[in-house]
């Protein structure tokens, strides 16, 4: 079992749909959380960061964690076509142990 | 431009023909990495670096080296490349080894 699961989608929603990624995890250890945006034929870069169980906003961006469910998942409200990508999920334990999903490829549709 | 490059963004070898990939970035960050990013398996830790001629291998080191002789560049060395090494590979640095990480364009390297 991979420690951290993530759908790998397709996912395609039509434009101003409220979108929910998420990712499981296995190790209770993982502390810090964190989503990450690629775009086609670029790095990723940083989203979203939370620190143990919660939601943080970020404009259309939500992030929470359920760390009793080992369960975190990222909302984007009001999607647009620029929101298409592939969404990673990250989480790690202390400074290193950086742990990553899959990614989920998400397309918003005009 | 604050950034991290990679050079070659694109590569085709041959199995077994010694290759290196480039990485500068010009944050001044301390903390530099190499991961490469699979289907199905998301990015996996090649390779770290605290500091310079301060090296440490992650979670898939096997077939792979690094130098760390200057601050900005971090280069990843295939002494003798395999098909299996065939993947995307991305360098990010970050002012520690917690912080935030800026990731590289990413260099596509296809081993025959």
């Amino acid at each position: 079992q991979k420690e951290v699961e993530q759908d790998p989608g397709p996912l395609s929603v039509p434009e101003g749909a409220i979108v929910s990624l998420n990712c499981t995890y296995s190790n209770s250890a993982f502390q810090y959380f964190m989503w990450y945006r690629q775009y086609s034929r670029k790095g990723p870069e940083l989203l979203m960061y939370t620190y143990s169980s919660g939601n943080k906003e970020d404009g259309r961006f939500t992030a929470q964690v359920d760390k009793s469910s080992k369960y975190i998942s990222l909302f984007i409200r009001d999607s647009q076509p620029s929101d298409s990508a592939t969404y990673l999920c990250a989480m790690r334990k202390g400074n290193n142990d950086m742990r990553f999903g899959a990614g989920t490829r998400l397309t918003v549709k005009p | 431009e604050a950034q991290v490059t990679q050079n070659p963004r694109y590569l085709i070898t041959v199995t077994g023909k010694k290759l290196t990939v480039t990485c500068s970035q010009n944050m001044n960050h301390e903390y530099m990495s190499w991961y490469r990013q699979d289907p199905g398996l998301g990015l996996r830790q090649i390779y770290y670096s605290m500091n310079v001629e301060v090296t440490d291998k992650g979670d898939v080191p096997e077939g792979y080296k690094v130098s760390r002789k200057e601050k900005r560049n971090f280069p990843l060395i295939l002494e003798s490349p395999s098909p299996n090494q065939t993947s995307l590979y991305f360098c990010a640095s970050s002012f520690g080894q917690g912080d935030e990480q800026f990731f590289g364009p990413g260099t596509r390297l296809t081993v025959l």
